[in-house]
Protein backbone atom coordinates (compact mmCIF):
# COMPACT_ATOMS: atom_id res chain seq x y z
CA UNK A 1 0.00 0.00 0.00
CA UNK A 2 0.48 3.63 -0.26
CA UNK A 3 3.52 4.90 2.47
CA UNK A 4 3.63 8.19 4.08
CA UNK A 5 6.89 8.39 6.45
CA UNK A 6 7.52 11.28 9.22
CA UNK A 7 10.45 11.82 11.54
CA UNK A 8 9.24 10.51 15.04
CA UNK A 9 10.73 13.88 16.86
CA UNK A 10 11.44 17.27 16.55
CA UNK A 11 12.91 19.55 19.52
CA UNK A 12 13.19 23.52 19.07
CA UNK A 13 14.15 27.08 21.10
CA UNK A 14 10.75 29.03 21.14
CA UNK A 15 11.30 31.85 18.95
CA UNK A 16 12.95 29.47 16.34
CA UNK A 17 11.54 28.08 13.73
CA UNK A 18 10.56 24.81 12.89
CA UNK A 19 10.47 22.67 9.88
CA UNK A 20 8.58 19.04 10.29
CA UNK A 21 8.90 16.65 7.26
CA UNK A 22 6.81 14.10 5.06
CA UNK A 23 7.84 12.09 2.72
CA UNK A 24 5.40 9.99 0.62
CA UNK A 25 5.32 7.22 -1.80
CA UNK A 26 1.70 7.67 -3.93
CA UNK A 27 2.54 9.30 -7.35
CA UNK A 28 -1.36 9.66 -7.37
CA UNK A 29 -1.69 11.93 -4.53
CA UNK A 30 -4.57 15.08 -4.83
CA UNK A 31 -3.77 16.55 -1.87
CA UNK A 32 -1.51 16.60 1.36
CA UNK A 33 -2.66 17.62 5.03
CA UNK A 34 -1.66 18.85 8.05
CA UNK A 35 -2.96 17.79 11.30
CA UNK A 36 -1.99 18.94 15.35
CA UNK A 37 -2.63 16.68 17.63
CA UNK A 38 -2.25 17.94 21.47
CA UNK A 39 -2.52 16.06 24.53
CA UNK A 40 -5.75 14.81 24.94
CA UNK A 41 -7.13 16.06 22.10
CA UNK A 42 -8.42 14.93 18.48
CA UNK A 43 -6.54 16.00 15.61
CA UNK A 44 -7.13 19.20 13.71
CA UNK A 45 -6.77 19.61 10.44
CA UNK A 46 -4.17 22.78 10.53
CA UNK A 47 -3.66 23.20 6.33
CA UNK A 48 -3.92 21.33 3.70
CA UNK A 49 -1.94 21.75 0.03
CA UNK A 50 -3.46 20.58 -3.67
CA UNK A 51 -0.64 18.38 -5.21
CA UNK A 52 0.04 21.23 -8.13
CA UNK A 53 1.07 23.94 -5.77
CA UNK A 54 4.37 24.24 -4.30
CA UNK A 55 4.09 26.46 -1.51
CA UNK A 56 1.32 27.62 0.56
CA UNK A 57 1.55 30.16 3.46
CA UNK A 58 -1.20 30.95 6.43
CA UNK A 59 0.26 33.00 8.48
CA UNK A 60 2.73 31.57 10.16
CA UNK A 61 2.58 28.51 8.90
CA UNK A 62 4.34 27.68 5.65
CA UNK A 63 4.17 24.82 3.41
CA UNK A 64 6.47 23.32 0.75
CA UNK A 65 5.76 20.82 -1.56
CA UNK A 66 8.72 18.98 -3.85
CA UNK A 67 5.90 16.55 -6.20
CA UNK A 68 9.04 15.13 -7.89
CA UNK A 69 11.03 14.15 -4.77
CA UNK A 70 7.72 13.50 -2.92
CA UNK A 71 8.72 15.59 0.30
CA UNK A 72 6.32 17.77 1.77
CA UNK A 73 7.23 19.69 4.55
CA UNK A 74 5.60 22.03 7.20
CA UNK A 75 7.60 25.46 8.60
CA UNK A 76 6.45 26.85 11.86
CA UNK A 77 7.65 30.70 12.15
CA UNK A 78 8.38 31.60 15.77
CA UNK A 79 7.63 28.47 17.38
CA UNK A 80 5.49 29.05 20.63
CA UNK A 81 5.04 26.76 23.78
CA UNK A 82 1.70 26.01 22.51
CA UNK A 83 2.52 24.74 19.50
CA UNK A 84 4.11 21.90 21.05
CA UNK A 85 2.03 18.58 19.49
CA UNK A 86 1.87 15.84 17.10
CA UNK A 87 2.20 16.70 13.82
CA UNK A 88 0.71 14.24 11.03
CA UNK A 89 0.71 14.64 7.73
CA UNK A 90 -2.12 12.91 5.52
CA UNK A 91 -2.50 12.25 1.66
CA UNK A 92 -5.65 11.96 -0.15
CA UNK A 93 -5.09 10.40 -3.93
CA UNK A 94 -6.90 9.39 -6.92
CA UNK A 95 -7.11 6.37 -6.06
CA UNK A 96 -8.51 6.14 -2.53
CA UNK A 97 -10.41 9.23 -1.07
CA UNK A 98 -9.49 8.06 2.59
CA UNK A 99 -6.73 9.95 4.20
CA UNK A 100 -3.62 7.66 4.72
CA UNK A 101 -1.26 9.43 7.41
CA UNK A 102 1.84 9.36 8.67
CA UNK A 103 2.88 8.10 11.99
CA UNK A 104 3.04 11.66 13.82
CA UNK A 105 5.88 13.96 14.90
CA UNK A 106 6.15 15.18 18.66
CA UNK A 107 6.93 18.69 18.34
CA UNK A 108 8.70 19.90 21.69
CA UNK A 109 9.03 23.46 22.36
CA UNK A 110 11.32 24.02 25.16
CA UNK A 111 11.90 28.18 26.39
CA UNK B 1 -15.92 23.07 12.26
CA UNK B 2 -18.22 19.84 14.12
CA UNK B 3 -17.64 19.27 18.00
CA UNK B 4 -16.91 15.13 18.48
CA UNK B 5 -17.32 13.46 21.84
CA UNK B 6 -16.16 10.14 23.22
CA UNK B 7 -17.18 8.16 25.81
CA UNK B 8 -15.59 6.39 27.94
CA UNK B 9 -12.15 8.80 27.20
CA UNK B 10 -10.13 6.03 28.50
CA UNK B 11 -10.51 2.21 29.93
CA UNK B 12 -8.53 -1.25 31.32
CA UNK B 13 -10.26 -4.01 30.39
CA UNK B 14 -9.83 -7.51 30.97
CA UNK B 15 -8.79 -9.83 28.24
CA UNK B 16 -12.25 -11.34 26.62
CA UNK B 17 -14.48 -8.83 27.33
CA UNK B 18 -16.03 -6.11 25.30
CA UNK B 19 -16.02 -2.27 25.40
CA UNK B 20 -18.54 0.14 23.11
CA UNK B 21 -17.41 3.25 22.43
CA UNK B 22 -19.83 6.04 21.97
CA UNK B 23 -19.10 9.07 19.55
CA UNK B 24 -21.31 11.45 19.50
CA UNK B 25 -21.45 15.23 16.92
CA UNK B 26 -23.00 18.20 17.65
CA UNK B 27 -24.38 18.30 14.04
CA UNK B 28 -25.59 15.92 11.79
CA UNK B 29 -22.77 14.80 9.17
CA UNK B 30 -22.52 12.62 6.30
CA UNK B 31 -19.82 10.13 6.84
CA UNK B 32 -18.47 8.85 9.86
CA UNK B 33 -15.32 6.79 10.42
CA UNK B 34 -13.75 4.89 13.12
CA UNK B 35 -9.64 5.11 13.31
CA UNK B 36 -7.46 2.93 15.65
CA UNK B 37 -4.02 4.86 16.28
CA UNK B 38 -1.67 2.24 17.86
CA UNK B 39 1.19 3.33 20.04
CA UNK B 40 3.45 5.24 17.86
CA UNK B 41 2.47 4.28 14.75
CA UNK B 42 0.30 6.07 12.63
CA UNK B 43 -3.64 6.74 12.74
CA UNK B 44 -5.63 3.45 10.59
CA UNK B 45 -8.73 3.41 9.17
CA UNK B 46 -10.96 0.17 10.41
CA UNK B 47 -14.37 1.24 8.95
CA UNK B 48 -16.77 3.49 7.66
CA UNK B 49 -19.80 3.96 9.52
CA UNK B 50 -22.76 4.11 7.40
CA UNK B 51 -26.21 5.61 8.54
CA UNK B 52 -28.83 2.96 8.28
CA UNK B 53 -26.85 0.15 6.69
CA UNK B 54 -23.79 -1.74 7.74
CA UNK B 55 -20.25 -0.27 8.19
CA UNK B 56 -17.57 -0.31 5.22
CA UNK B 57 -14.61 -2.16 6.98
CA UNK B 58 -10.94 -1.89 5.67
CA UNK B 59 -8.90 -4.86 5.18
CA UNK B 60 -7.44 -6.30 8.21
CA UNK B 61 -11.02 -5.66 10.05
CA UNK B 62 -14.31 -7.44 10.19
CA UNK B 63 -17.78 -6.98 11.83
CA UNK B 64 -17.33 -9.79 13.83
CA UNK B 65 -14.45 -8.34 15.94
CA UNK B 66 -15.55 -4.47 15.75
CA UNK B 67 -19.37 -4.04 15.56
CA UNK B 68 -20.13 -0.75 14.51
CA UNK B 69 -23.63 1.02 14.93
CA UNK B 70 -24.93 4.40 13.62
CA UNK B 71 -28.75 4.65 14.10
CA UNK B 72 -28.78 8.51 13.07
CA UNK B 73 -27.03 11.01 11.57
CA UNK B 74 -25.23 12.41 14.92
CA UNK B 75 -24.24 9.26 16.34
CA UNK B 76 -22.06 6.38 16.51
CA UNK B 77 -20.60 3.21 18.38
CA UNK B 78 -18.29 0.98 17.74
CA UNK B 79 -17.33 -2.34 19.83
CA UNK B 80 -14.22 -3.88 20.50
CA UNK B 81 -14.88 -7.49 21.21
CA UNK B 82 -13.20 -10.35 22.99
CA UNK B 83 -10.37 -7.80 23.17
CA UNK B 84 -6.68 -9.06 23.80
CA UNK B 85 -3.45 -6.96 24.83
CA UNK B 86 -3.05 -6.38 21.48
CA UNK B 87 -6.25 -4.45 21.07
CA UNK B 88 -4.69 -1.59 23.02
CA UNK B 89 -5.24 1.37 21.37
CA UNK B 90 -6.15 4.73 20.96
CA UNK B 91 -9.67 4.98 19.04
CA UNK B 92 -10.93 7.69 17.11
CA UNK B 93 -13.83 8.96 15.77
CA UNK B 94 -13.52 11.21 13.22
CA UNK B 95 -16.62 12.90 10.67
CA UNK B 96 -16.64 14.86 7.40
CA UNK B 97 -19.26 17.46 6.97
CA UNK B 98 -20.93 18.12 3.60
CA UNK B 99 -18.21 17.93 0.86
CA UNK B 100 -18.38 21.10 -1.09
CA UNK B 101 -14.75 20.50 -2.78
CA UNK B 102 -12.70 17.28 -3.19
CA UNK B 103 -10.69 18.29 -0.38
CA UNK B 104 -11.69 15.65 2.65
CA UNK B 105 -11.48 17.72 6.10
CA UNK B 106 -12.24 15.48 9.03
CA UNK B 107 -12.97 16.38 12.31
CA UNK B 108 -11.40 14.19 14.81
CA UNK B 109 -13.02 13.03 18.32
CA UNK B 110 -10.54 13.03 21.79
CA UNK B 111 -10.40 9.53 20.92
CA UNK B 112 -10.32 6.64 23.99
CA UNK B 113 -7.39 5.44 25.26
CA UNK B 114 -7.90 1.71 25.65
CA UNK B 115 -6.05 -0.75 28.13
CA UNK B 116 -5.90 -4.60 27.75
CA UNK B 117 -4.53 -6.66 30.68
Amino acid sequence: GEDVEQSLFLSVREGDSSVINCTYTDSSSTYLYWYKQEPGAGLQLLTYIFSNMDMKQDQRLTVLLNKKDKHLSLRIADTQTGDSAIYFCAETSYNTDKLIFGTGTRLQVFP
Amino acid sequence: SAVISQKPSRDICQRGTSLTIQCQVDSQVTMMFWYRQQPGQSLTLIATANQGSEATYESGFVIDKFPISRPNLTFSTLTVSNMSPEDSSIYLCSVEKVRRTSVNEQFFGPGTRLTVL
